[in-house]
C-alpha cells in the first residue's frame, strides 16, 4: 500500500490549458513537499509546505496543503511543454522518522 | 559544489555477480539517502544516514543489500549476489541535519541505472 497516492499517474495536454494534480493520504504529514524529475536526472524540490492550509506559488505553479495535512495539490496554470516530466510529492509523517516518504507520481506531457 | 556524484551511471552485470554503487554527498551535507526507482513502485526509500549512523533501513529489501558510510564523504550501496528484479535506477540524495522546520531538503544525484541480465 503506497503511504502517498498521486493522481492522476499520466496526463497529456495541450499547451495553455490548466490543469492539477493530487497527493492523498490517510496519514498526517509535518511537512509535504513537490519534486519534478526529468529523465534521466533526479528529482529537484520545487517547493515545501509545512501549515495546513498553506498556498504557495512558484511562478504559474500553485501548490496547496490540506487543511488537515493529508493531502496536497499542485496547480498549474496555461501549461507549457517546458513543464512536462514527472511531479512527485513527498513527506514526512507527523512523529515518525524523518525520513522522506514519496508517492510514485505523476507523469506529465505538455503537447505544442 | 559539485552536487550529488554518483557512480557508476551505468552498469550492466549479470546475474550472480556483485555491484556496488557509489555516492559521494554534498560537502557539509551530513544525512545521506539511498533510493530505488522503478516504474512499478516509485521512488523506495531504502536506507539512510544521519551523522554517518544507519537510521533506518527498512526499506533495504533484503540480505542481498548491504549500505556503509565509513566518513561523511562517502557511502556504497551493494547487491550481492545480483539479481534480475534488483534491475532499478538508484538514486543517492544528501540534506543537512539536524533538520529544522520546512526545511527537509533533499538534494537528489542522477542516479546509477543498474541493469541485472
Amino acid at each position: 500500500t503506497q503511504l502517498l497516492e498521486q493522481s492522476p499517474q499520466f496526463l497529456s495536454i495541450q499547451e495553455g490549458e490548466n490543469l492539477t494534480v493530487y497527493c492523498n493520504s490517510s496519514s498526517v504529514f509535518s511537512s509535504l513537499q513537490w519534486y519534478r524529475q526529468e529523465p534521466g536526472e533526479g528529482p529537484v524540490l520545487l517547493v515545501t509546505v509545512v501549515t495546513g492550509g498553506e498556498v504557495k506559488k512558484l511562478k504559474r505553479l500553485t501548490f496547496q496543503f490540506g487543511d488537515a495535512r493529508k493531502d496536497s495539490s499542485l496547480h498549474i496554470t496555461a501549461a507549457q511543454p517546458g513543464d512536462t516530466g514527472l511531479y512527485l510529492c513527498a513527506g514526512v509523517l507527523r512523529g515518525g522518522a524523518d525520513g522522506l516518504t514519496f508517492g510514485k507520481g505523476t507523469h506529465l506531457i505538455i503537447q505544442p | 559544489d559539485a552536487g550529488v556524484i554518483q557512480s557508476p551511471r551505468h552498469e550492466v552485470t549479470e546475474m550472480g555477480q556483485e555491484v556496488t554503487l557509489r555516492c559521494k554527498p554534498i560537502s557539509g551535507h551530513n544525512s545521506l539517502f539511498w533510493y530505488r526507482q522503478t516504474m512499478m513502485r516509485g521512488l523506495e526509500l531504502l536506507i539512510y544516514f544521519n551523522n554517518n549512523v544507519p537510521i533506518d533501513d527498512s526499506g533495504m529489501p533484503e540480505d542481498r543489500f548491504s549500505a556503509k558510510m565509513p566518513n561523511a564523504s562517502f557511502s556504497t550501496l551493494k547487491i550481492q549476489p545480483s539479481e534480475p528484479r534488483d534491475s532499478a535506477v538508484y538514486f543517492c540524495a544528501s540534506r543537512t541535519y539536524p533538520v529544522q522546520a520546512g526545511a527537509n531538503v533533499l538534494t537528489f544525484g542522477a542516479g546509477s541505472r543498474l541493469t541485472v541480465l
